[in-house]
């Protein structure tokens, strides 16, 4: 197994431009999870889902856009990208929601 | 999802035990402790959990008290490879979702 694979792993954008950063996990995980980190700064939820069509928001979505249209896959969409948004993304998932998240390496994300 | 707290840094000497603590006074009574950990740049780990009892895995033991409104995460001994910033969640198994505070930020020293 994999486990949670982010891509890219690095990227750099400048204003205005959109982008997507994928997340694909192979453990037929129900639950995903996007989080950004600023630089010495703890995890913030963007969104998340609990099964195949169903997403919510977390703690700071805007600016960003989820699909969920198969249980493996949990892109994030950039539309407009802002320095703002330059930041480490991760990218989760986690049976029903129990017991231990398995989280991805991470993209680094600058936008200029 | 009930709010924790945690000093913000620690110090622990390599080969000792490093005690983290956590403070959830307003825990419910079907919410889990969760700790995770993250190494500088990497995605969090996953650590340990538990509900009311006392958990032990190869990583660490979870020390929750009688009123649930504390735990402690032990190392029993702390290496340098431990050096990280641990996360305490409080939230329920299923059906919530799981956000992170800030952390203590541990460093074990040679």
């Amino acid at each position: 197994n994999a486990g949670v694979t982010q891509t890219p792993k690095f990227r750099i954008l400048k204003i205005g431009q959109s982008m997507t950063l994928q997340c694909a996990q192979d453990m037929n995980h129900n639950y995903m999870y996007w989080y950004r980190q600023d630089p010495g700064m703890g995890l913030k939820l963007i969104y998340y889902s609990v099964g195949a069509g169903i997403t919510d928001k977390g703690e700071v979505p805007n600016g960003y856009n989820v699909s969920r249209s198969t249980t493996e896959d949990f892109p994030l969409r950039l539309e407009l990208a802002a320095p703002s948004q330059t930041s480490v993304y991760f990218c989760a998932s986690s049976y029903w929601g129990q017991e231990k998240a398995f989280f991805g390496q991470g993209t680094r994300l600058t936008v200029v | 999802d009930a709010k924790t707290t945690q000093p913000p840094s620690m110090d622990c000497a390599e080969g000792r035990a490093a005690n983290l603590p956590c403070n959830h006074s307003t825990i419910s009574g079907n919410e889990y402790v969760y700790w995770y950990r993250q190494i500088h740049s990497q995605g969090p780990q996953y650590i340990i959990h538990g509900l009311k009892n006392n958990e032990t895995n190869e990583m660490a033991s979870l020390i929750i008290t009688e009123d649930r409104k504390s735990s402690t995460l032990i190392l029993p001994h702390a290496t340098l490879r431990d050096t990280a910033v641990y996360y305490c969640i409080v939230k329920e198994t299923s059906g919530s979702r799981l956000t992170f505070g800030e952390g203590t930020q541990l460093t074990v020293n040679p």
